[in-house]
């Protein structure tokens, strides 16, 4: 399967805490993106950073990417009970399709 | 700017049958996708069309379907239901000049019993 791997698998944390999520990929990429999506609903794009780029903020987000080691990170800063969500990350490639990876299921206590 | 719509929201069909799913994208883009989501496989690309042409095709049996109407709407369609088809379908267009971010639908929850 060409999806991607994310890990971890759930994570859960205090409001305030910072939350990291990891993805791993198997083919080169243009660009990879981050989404999120509340309780089986649609999902919402976060954040994209090309192939060329190291590192991208936005707000409390922070997202890191290695092409050597196909794996990129994303950091929540201090989070909040509504970050509680499911995160994937997903790559776009020469096929010019979206590949998403297993996500990672954030759940933020108060 | 109104957002992706899906109808129905909710479905239930039993095995055997065929449903149509639609979509409507956001206007001005020309871009529409398809994904299935299930607990056991993830999200999964389907299929995208580009002014009304298929452009690109996952990996799913010719029982799934699709095609694009002239103002960009979407259809989707399966036929001979399996328990198996029982997902999250959801759409996504984006504008033909994009990186390829993708602005979904809230999906279509389609129970096959």
């Amino acid at each position: 399967s060409q999806q991607g791997e994310e890990d971890p698998q759930a994570l859960s944390i205090q409001e305030g805490e910072n939350a990291t999520m990891n993805c791993s990929y198997k083919t080169s990429i243009n660009n990879l993106q981050w989404y999120r999506q509340n309780s089986g609903r649609g999902l919402v794009h976060l954040i994209l950073i090309r192939s060329n780029e190291r590192e991208k903020h936005s707000g409390r987000l922070r997202v890191t990417l290695d092409t050597s080691k196909k794996s990129s990170s994303l950091l929540i800063t201090a989070s909040r009970a509504a970050d509680t969500a499911s995160y994937f990350c997903a790559t776009h490639g020469n096929t010019d399709k979206l590949i998403f990876g297993t996500g990672t299921r954030l759940q933020v206590f108060p | 700017k109104a957002g992706v719509t899906q109808t129905p929201r909710y479905l239930i069909k039993t095995r055997g049958q065929q449903v149509t799913l639609s979509c409507s994208p956001i206007s001005g883009h020309r871009s529409v996708s398809w994904y299935q989501q299930t607990p056991g496989q993830g999200l999964q690309f389907l299929f995208e069309y580009f002014s009304e042409t298929q452009r690109n095709k996952g990996n799913f049996p010719g029982r799934f379907s699709g095609r694009q109407f002239s103002n960009s709407r979407s259809e989707m369609n399966v036929s001979t239901l399996e328990l198996g088809d029982s997902a999250l379908y959801l759409c996504a267009s984006r504008p033909a000049s994009s990186n390829n971010e993708q602005f979904f639908g809230p999906g279509t929850r389609l129970t096959v019993l």
